[in-house]
């Protein structure tokens, strides 16, 4: 199987601040990689596909780059509506897994 | 509106048996892959299975295989999961979730049902 592994678990930045998250991949998926987000309470919604393709409708601070095992998503301009637990999802192989999670709070 | 409603969960007792459906619209449900993704209580996201648009190919995570089976009807636009052998770390709430309007990723997730496995 395929592990995800982010960084880091936790992260609280200001209102403004560019945030990075970063998500190895054990063994090379290509850019088979989404990024989720999920406020809480909610259901995840998908941010990303294809490593770097942002889905329509999502803001345009929200941006994705990587490949091979390793992937970023930022977050150019941190917004208090970004408070969210962040997911990426590896759909190279079977079975299909997700990193464990970047909180996201907000100094 | 391309809709994904989840029925079904509950509260079983370990060992004990649970059918999940999931009720596709708004969408040719019959041309898609369908899965399962099930999130455990303040944890994180875990896929669970998915199935081809005939069914005819199915994928699980080695946590459930042998346990869980998926399944669809195509004429009802209803995806299932059958589960057995339930154990108290299946308790989660279970989203259906499908790649529909993207090539990549699940853009659509039901609200998902809640299963508890406790005696």
């Amino acid at each position: 199987d395929i592990q995800m592994t982010q960084s880091p678990s936790t992260l609280s930045a200001s209102v403004g601040d560019r945030v990075t998250i970063t998500c190895r991949a054990s063994q090379s998926i290509s850019s088979w990689l989404a990024w989720y987000q999920q406020k809480p309470g909610k259901v995840p919604e998908l941010l990303i596909y294809k490593a770097t393709s942002v889905k329509s409708g999502v803001p345009s601070r929200f941006s994705g780059s990587g490949s091979g095992t390793e992937f970023t998503l930022t977050i150019s301009s941190l917004q208090p509506g970004d408070l969210a637990t962040y997911y990426c999802q590896q759909y190279n192989s079977y079975p299909r897994t997700f990193g464990q999670g970047t909180k996201v709070e907000i100094k | 509106e391309v809709q994904l409603v989840e029925s079904g969960g509950g509260l079983v007792q370990p060992g004990g048996s649970l059918r999940l459906s999931c009720a596709a619209s708004g969408f040719t449900f019959s041309n898609y892959w369908m899965n399962w993704v099930r999130q455990a209580p303040g944890k994180g996201l875990e896929w669970v299975a998915n199935i081809k648009q005939d069914g005819s190919e199915k994928y699980y995570v080695d946590s459930v295989k042998g346990r869980f089976s998926i399944s669809r009807d195509n004429a009802k636009n209803s995806l299932y999961l059958q589960m057995s052998s339930l154990r108290a770390d299946d308790t989660a709430i279970f989203h259906c979730a499908v790649t529909w309007g993207m090539p990549g990723g699940f853009d659509i997730w039901g609200q998902g049902t809640m299963v508890t496995v406790s005696s």
